[in-house]
């Protein structure tokens, strides 16, 4: 079945570092992937997403590329801020059933000034 | 607007009251779902609504009973709840006729079962 793998936390940066955080899927078909953010206290926040190969989705400086042949989704920015501590969760639609979402475990970033 | 708005924000009820969750969406979506979350889990589906019928029931027990007035509207009655479905309950929307079903979020309820 459709599954979603993305790197475990929690991950702790100095502010303006770079991020990457891995997420790695399985599935039939072509689904559509997402990245969503959850700031603490809050609900969640679709931050970016891609609808096909080599897409690439980006937002608030966030950048992930549809990677088909390596089946992945990495969310990357290339300098965080102490705003940008949260709880990151890579999914993807299920090809069965659009309105199912397969979420990864998720992974909470803290950004430390 | 592309907001969906929960009511009550915070929720303490007891093992025999009955409450009622309240998410209301003004982007013209025709699904709407309940979800449930769990600290530092991902959310877990409830139900899904389409075009104000129920489509998705993942195996809820029938304590949480879901209500879907018009496509603006949802609702979930709880009743006997217990300890263990205290948590952060989600209520989501998205278009439906686009093919195009990125899902936005309420900023949820936190329930707590006394």
């Amino acid at each position: 079945g459709n599954s979603v793998t993305q790197m475990e936390g929690p991950v702790t940066l100095s502010e303006e570092a770079f991020l990457t955080i891995n997420c790695t899927y399985t599935a039939t078909g072509y689904p559509s992937l997402f990245w969503y953010v959850q700031y603490p206290g809050e609900g969640l926040q679709l931050l970016l997403k891609a609808t096909k190969a080599d897409d690439k989705g980006s937002n608030k400086g966030f950048e992930a590329t549809y990677r088909k042949e390596t089946t992945s989704f990495h969310l990357e920015k290339g300098s965080v801020q102490v705003s940008d501590s949260a709880v990151y969760f890579c999914a993807l639609s299920d090809a069965g059933n659009n309105r199912k979402l397969i979420w990864g475990l998720g992974t909470s970033l803290a950004v430390n000034p | 607007d592309t907001e969906v708005t929960q009511t009550p924000k915070h929720l303490v009820m007891g093992m025999t009251n009955k409450k009622s969750l309240k998410c209301e969406q003004h982007m013209g979506h025709r699904a709407m779902y309940w979800y449930k979350q769990k600290a530092k889990k991902p959310p877990e589906l409830m139900f899904v609504y389409s075009y104000e019928k129920l489509s998705i029931n993942e195996s809820v027990p029938s304590r949480f009973s879901p209500e879907c007035p018009n496509s603006s509207l949802l609702n979930l009655h709880l009743h006997a709840l217990q300890p263990e479905d205290s948590a952060l309950y989600l209520c989501a929307s998205s278009q439906e006729d686009r093919g195009d079903y990125e899902q936005y979020f309420g900023p949820g309820t936190r329930l707590t079962v006394t």
